[in-house]
């Protein structure tokens, strides 16, 4: 059974701070996909990047950076010189692709607070 | 705006009564997913839909059930409620129903007293 772990529950950094949230993943399938959704204090699931298990490459995109490595189960986030704006609830989640839908496995998440 | 809407915004009911909440998915999506959030349980799938049939199901308590209709648009219908049912409902959609990214709706957000 596929399972998501997000073991930092709140992290608090100050602005301008680089964080990084941590996740590891679960699964026996050698296809599957990886995702990370943000929360804000407004409520909807923002989606900010997915990968699938073939491509380890890690990716950027301006202040926020991804980091996957099959060989820990890894798929950590990195936010560099944080902003009060990135104050929110992240998610990481999993979907597998031999599911006879597409559903999501989603991890506890992880609430960041930046302060100014 | 990720273009997939849902209704009501927040509900307030009392317990033993039955809703139904509305999500309308991106244009030209054919496949429409349920989840739950709630305090204790997190973020879980609730049950997935097809160009009108179920394809997969979660963890859907027998309370609950959904549909798709013609127009693509879906209902949750959640009865008999309890206390614990309070929480927020999310729809999410794709085109195809596999491999895809979820995008999701703003929520429903539910509150039994």
């Amino acid at each position: 059974a596929q399972k998501v772990t997000q073991a930092q529950t709140e992290i608090s950094v100050v602005e301008k701070e680089d964080v990084t949230l941590d996740c590891v993943y679960e699964t026996r399938d050698t296809t599957y996909y990886l995702f990370w959704y943000k929360q804000p204090p407004s409520g909807e699931l923002v989606f900010l990047i997915r990968r699938n298990s073939f491509d380890e490459q890690n990716e950027i995109s301006g202040r926020y950076s991804w980091n996957f490595q099959k060989s820990t189960s890894s798929f950590n986030f990195t936010i560099t010189a944080s902003q009060v704006v990135d104050s929110a609830v992240y998610f990481c989640a999993l979907s597998e692709a031999d599911n006879a839908g597409n559903m999501l496995t989603f991890g506890g998440g992880t609430r960041l607070m930046v302060k100014p | 705006d990720s273009g997939v809407t849902q209704t009501p915004k927040h509900l307030i009911t009392a317990t033993g009564q039955r809703v139904t909440l509305r999500c309308s998915p991106r244009s030209g999506d054919l496949s429409v997913y349920w989840y739950q959030q709630s305090l204790d349980q997190g973020l879980q799938f609730l049950i997935q839909y097809y160009n009108g049939e179920e394809r997969a199901k979660g963890n859907i308590l027998e309370r609950f059930s959904a549909q798709q209709f013609p127009d693509l648009h879906s209902e949750l219908n959640l009865s008999s409620l309890e206390l614990g049912d309070s929480a927020l409902y999310f729809c999410a959609s794709t085109r195809t129903g596999e491999r895809e990214t979820q995008y999701f709706g703003p929520g429903t957000r539910l509150l039994v007293l």
